[in-house]
């Protein structure tokens, strides 16, 4: 069974700091795919970063990079210059399984993240 | 955006009685999946779709059923409703000719059972 495990569920950041959300990963599939949505408050799920388990670089995405970890079973999301507009909920979530088939997620619970001025 | 359109955004119904979920993309993918979210859980996979009539079963499809006759449309029925699949349901869609093969998400349908 596949489980994602994210630990702090608030965060607050002052705007233009970098902030890290942390997401720990278990599965015994060698193949697999990390991902990272964000929720705003209006309730849809926005894709953001995508990290394979055979990727040997960390993901990044303009303001978004993933700390990929392999050994220690963590894909923490870096935000670098908070805006205001990140204020929402992040979840991780874990694809077990190459791609080429249907992409089940399993999601953690979130982190609810607040970028003040 | 991803053309995924989930229908009704908004249902209040009540205890035992049916209720069916639509969700149609314009995108041509073959996978379409079902998801709920409840506070404390994010997101569960309730069902999924990996072509026209092939469907199978997710961590939490008791108490659902789904059906999918065309590319575009999958359904999501609640036989017989219950308080407990009182949730917001997320239709989402991949392809997996993509090297991520992420989903993208429609825009949720909340559903309230009295």
């Amino acid at each position: 069974a596949q489980k994602i495990t994210q630990t702090q569920p608030g965060m607050f950041v002052q705007e233009k700091e970098a902030v890290t959300l942390d997401c720990t990963y278990d599965t015994s599939d060698p193949s697999y795919g990390l991902f990272w949505y964000k929720q705003p408050s209006s309730g849809e799920m926005i894709f953001l970063i995508y990290q394979g388990s055979y990727d040997q670089q960390n993901a990044t995405e303009g303001r978004y990079s993933l700390n990929f970890q392999k050994a220690r079973k963590s894909a923490n999301l870096v935000i670098s210059a908070s805006q205001l507009g990140d204020s929402a909920m992040y979840f991780c979530a874990m694809r077990a399984g190459a791609t080429g088939t249907a992409s089940k997620l399993t999601f953690g619970t979130g982190t609810r993240l607040q970028v003040t001025l | 955006d991803a053309g995924i359109t989930q229908s009704p955004r908004h249902k209040v119904t009540e205890t035992g009685t049916p209720v069916t979920l639509r969700c149609h993309q314009t995108e041509n993918h073959r996978y379409m999946y079902w998801y709920r979210q409840d506070p404390g859980h994010g997101l569960r996979l309730i069902h999924y779709s990996y072509g026209v009539k092939d469907t199978d079963k997710g961590e939490v499809s008791d108490g659902y059923s789904v059906s999918r006759s065309k590319t575009e449309d999958f359904l999501l029925t609640l036989e017989s409703a219950t308080s407990s699949q009182t949730s917001v349901y997320f239709c989402a869609i991949s392809e997996s000719v993509l090297q991520s093969n992420e989903q993208f998400f429609g825009p949720g349908t909340r559903l309230t059972v009295l």
